[in-house]
């Protein structure tokens, strides 16, 4: 079964600082590798796409590393602004034409004035 | 910029009943996903749809679920007879095909709607 296991569960940061969240995967092959951010009572909206081929990927102030030897992915938030405060979700995507999604429980994040 | 719209956004029922929940893709879309996400847990797939059947679906989506796209532009998920299990969020998605898009959509990502929470009593 298709795993993605995410670290840690919650962080609290003070607003300016950077941090890093942490993927692991089991899904293998995979298509592509997405970091999504969901603000409380709301869907998913993607940050950062990836393929197997890729290393890392940036979306302003946020970038994204892969290294598909060790199955890990990384997700960077620098210089942190209370908006940032949310749920980041790791999702893998399988091989296949249907895009079947596997989620992370996510990372919450809280940034603190 | 267009947006995947779900509505209600929050429906309460009693146990027993039977609830539609409603979602319009992005125009132009083909495939469209449900997901639910029970309070505290993780994002969870239900079916996948596409050329007006269903493509894909989890041991979750049981006889229970059933999902239709009535008129080209809703896209619906039937709860048949609701469990207090089946309080959860569902999350409505929409993808196109890739490489057909242009514009804002990046073509294998699924843009999700803001969520309908369903409350079963």
């Amino acid at each position: 079964k298709n795993q993605v296991e995410q670290s840690p569960q919650s962080l609290i940061i003070l607003e300016g600082k950077n941090c890093t969240l942490q993927c692991n995967y089991t899904v293998s092959p995979f298509s592509n590798l997405r970091w999504y951010k969901q603000d409380t009572g709301r869907g998913p909206v993607s940050l950062t796409i990836m393929t197997f081929s890729e290393n890392t990927k940036s979306n302003g102030r946020y970038t994204a590393t892969l290294d598909a030897d060790t199955k890990q992915s990384s997700l960077h938030i620098t210089a942190s602004q209370l908006s940032d405060s949310a749920s980041y979700i790791c999702v893998v995507t399988p091989p296949g034409d249907d895009y079947k999604l596997s989620f992370g429980a996510g990372t919450t994040v809280t940034v603190r004035a | 910029e267009p947006e995947v719209t779900q509505t209600p956004s929050h429906q309460v029922t009693q146990m027993g009943q039977e609830v539609i929940l409603r979602c319009v893709p992005i125009s132009n879309h083909l495939y469209f996903y449900w997901y639910r996400q029970i309070l505290g847990q993780k994002v969870e797939f239900l079916v996948s749809f596409y050329n007006n059947e269903i493509s894909e679906k989890s041991e979750i989506f049981d006889d229970q679920f059933s999902v239709e796209r009535p008129d080209g532009s809703n896209f619906t998920l039937k709860i048949r007879s609701t469990k207090l299990e089946d309080s959860a969020m569902y999350f409505c998605a929409s993808r196109p095909i890739p490489g057909t898009s242009g514009g804002a959509y990046v073509g294998d990502t699924q843009y999700f709607g803001p969520g309908t929470r369903l409350t079963v009593l």
